[in-house]
């Protein structure tokens, strides 16, 4: 099984600033990396798949990136309704992993 | 437009069962994998079952696998999934999500909860 880790846990950002989000996997899993956004109460949404392609409708402020185990999640100009949990997911391999989840929260 | 909406969840003993279900619509449901997640109570999600559009590739996670059964039924556009065997550690929200890599659209959740 393929371990993701997701770093840091909890990342406090100031409302307008960036947010950088790692995950990183324990094997090689090519570029077959998704990023989904969690509000509370709600289903999570896609946001990134194919580690950089944005998922339709998602903001050009989402940006993916990396390859092989390590992974980056950039969100430009945070707004309120970026202040929730993000997943990594791994569908290289089965099964399929997700990692612990980010809490991005208001500085 | 695209819905998944899951039902069947509630209070169960441990060692019982459940069947859920999970209604689509808005897409040709047969030409389209199917994934259960779960989620447990403040906890992170957590992959659960995988099942090819014509049902002919079927995976599970370790931590059901012998007690889960995932299935669909393409004519009335609806995924299922037979828990057996039940524990405390199965109490979670489950989603069905749709396709076989990035999961692009998910249900609303339905909630379990395994408890004497």
């Amino acid at each position: 099984e393929i371990v993701m880790t997701q770093s840091p846990a909890t990342l406090s950002v100031s409302p307008g600033e960036s947010a950088t989000l790692s995950c990183r996997a324990s094997q090689s899993i090519s570029t077959n990396l998704a990023w989904y956004r969690q509000k509370p109460g709600q289903a999570p949404r896609l946001l990134i798949y194919d580690s950089f392609t944005r998922a339709t409708g998602v903001p050009a402020r989402f940006r993916g990136s990396g390859s092989g185990t390590e992974f980056t999640l950039t969100i430009s100009s945070l707004q309120s309704e970026d202040f929730v949990v993000y997943y990594c997911q791994q569908y290289n391999n089965w099964p399929r992993t997700f990692g612990q989840g980010t809490k991005v929260e208001i500085k | 437009e695209v819905q998944l909406g899951e039902s069947g969840g509630g209070l169960v003993q441990p060692g019982g069962s459940l069947r859920l279900s999970c209604a689509v619509s808005g897409f040709t449901f047969s030409t389209y994998s199917m994934n259960w997640v779960r989620q447990a109570p403040g906890k992170g999600l957590e992959w659960v079952s995988y099942i090819s559009g014509s049902s002919s590739t079927i995976y599970y996670s370790d931590s059901v696998k012998g007690r889960f059964t995932i299935s669909r039924d393409n004519a009335k556009n609806s995924l299922y999934l037979q828990m057996n065997s039940l524990r405390d550690e199965d109490t979670a929200v489950y989603y069905c999500a749709r396709d076989a890599y990035s999961l692009t659209y998910w249900g609303q959740g339905t909630l379990v909860t395994v408890s004497s």
